[in-house]
């Protein structure tokens, strides 16, 4: 089945600085990547996804690209505020079955004012 | 619209004993899911339902059965209590029948077994 690695586990920025936190995927025939936000206590939500007709997506202050060779897929959020802070998850579709998700073991952003 | 709702939202249990986890959705979605968070581990798929009918396994199922009882409701039961299901539990649904869509979580049930 699909292996989903992702990294960092933590990590801190300043205010203002980008953020970039990055995954790794197993299944050559994933085709969708969605990033889910966390934020402490609460449910996860959908920030962004691609599809891997694409190699890049972006969405005001945050982007997402992928490499379908290496089979890799990073989320960069710029000009970063306190309100980032959360855990953020990535997540691949198994091309086997088009209803599972596998996802990350998260990242947790902190954003210091 | 209240999306997708859970009960109970905590819950502690002592080994053995059985519950049931209740989710609803009134968004009119087709597909639903379950998964388990444990520290460190992200999100894991326990069971999942494509359509109204038609239950399958995820990634971690032992231990749990689920319920599809009609288009808004997709339950999840634990007949014997296992301390190593001491997690946070979120459903899940999503408009169509597939994974490549926005899936919406509810806000999760916290279950500690002694």
């Amino acid at each position: 089945g699909e292996n989903v690695e992702q990294h960092p586990s933590t990590l801190s920025v300043q205010e203002g600085d980008s953020a970039v936190i990055k995954c790794t995927y197993s299944d050559s025939a994933s085709n969708y990547f969605p990033w889910y936000k966390q934020e402490l206590g609460k449910r996860p939500q959908l920030i962004i996804d691609i599809r891997s007709n694409v190699g890049e997506k972006k969405d005001q202050r945050i982007a997402v690209t992928l490499n379908k060779t290496a089979k890799h897929f990073s989320l960069h959020i710029t000009e970063t505020q306190p309100e980032d802070s959360a855990v953020y998850f990535c997540a691949a579709n198994s091309g086997g079955s088009n209803y599972k998700l596998t996802f990350g073991k998260g990242t947790l952003l902190t954003v210091n004012p | 619209n209240a999306g997708v709702t859970q009960t109970p939202k905590f819950q502690v249990l002592k080994t053995g004993q059985s519950m049931t986890l209740q989710c609803a959705q009134d968004m009119n979605h087709n597909s639903m899911y379950w998964y388990r968070q444990d520290p460190g581990m992200g999100l894991r798929l326990i069971y999942y339902s494509a359509s109204e009918g038609t239950t399958d396994k995820g990634e971690v199922p032992n231990g749990y059965n689920v319920s599809r009882l009609n288009k808004r409701e997709f339950s999840l039961r634990l007949e014997s209590a296992a301390p190593s299901q001491t997690s946070v539990y979120f459903c899940a649904s999503s408009e169509g029948r597939g994974a490549q869509e926005t899936q919406y979580f509810g806000p999760g049930t916290r279950l500690l077994v002694l």
